[in-house]
């Protein structure tokens, strides 16, 4: 059965500093989705990942996909105070019942 | 392209009311549409997998005569709350997606409170 973990699960910074965010799973998978979801809201596609060693980025966040170690990782350059959400990653594992399987969910706060 | 469209965004109503969640998929087929729910500050719980013109697949320890599932058609899928009592009262959000390897397209959710 696929776990999916995050780490940190609160993380609270300074603008300006740089932080990663880590996601491991526990089974083999092919596919890695990073959301964004702010309070009261519903997710927000970030990232997919489709491959191992997938680098993409947009803006102040990059996100990588090692499928050997079974890790992702999103990574904020110079945080601003508007990346201040909760992201979730989340994957498939490669065989069985296709549902998408979530990591517990990092609160970030970037604080001025 | 690629949006879901979940109605309402709020409902507020008295114990042991029936509520009815919409999920359409505006610009694309949808062949699977899964619900969730989430609690304050917790991540998505998988309540149910629904496949258009199947019967819904739920997950362990969801009631399934507590929450029906209808995917009548490849755009729209229907989660109804029977009965609701507070203890259902949460965050509901609904997804979509093409075929097997495709990404799912959330929903806005809908948050539900049961007085």
């Amino acid at each position: 059965e696929l776990k999916v973990e995050q780490n940190p699960l609160f993380l609270s910074m300074q603008e300006g500093k740089n932080y990663t965010i880590y996601c491991n799973y526990s089974t083999t998978s092919d596919r890695l989705y990073w959301y964004r979801q702010d309070p009261g809201k519903s997710l927000e596609s970030l990232f997919v990942l489709l491959s191992n060693g997938a680098v993409k980025q947009e803006g102040r966040l990059m996100a990588s996909l090692d499928t050997k170690a079974r890790l992702s990782t999103l990574h904020i350059t110079a945080a601003v105070h508007d990346l201040s959400a909760t992201y979730f990653c989340a994957s498939y594992p490669l065989r069985g019942a296709q549902k998408l399987v979530f990591g517990q969910g990092t609160r970030l706060t970037i604080n001025p | 392209g690629a949006v879901v469209s979940q109605h309402p965004s709020r409902v507020i109503c008295k114990s042991g009311t029936s509520v009815k969640i919409e999920c359409r998929s505006l610009d694309f087929q949808a062949t699977t549409m899964f619900w969730y729910r989430q609690f304050p500050k917790q991540s998505l719980m998988l309540m149910a997998t629904s496949n258009e013109g199947s019967k819904a697949t739920y997950e362990q320890g969801v009631e399934k005569d507590k929450f029906l599932i209808n995917h009548a058609s490849l755009t729209l899928s229907t989660l109804t709350v029977t009965s609701a009592h507070p203890e259902d009262s949460s965050f509901y959000i609904c997804s979509a997606r093409v075929g097997v390897d495709q990404p799912q397209h959330f929903g806005d959710g809908t948050r539900l409170s049961i007085l």
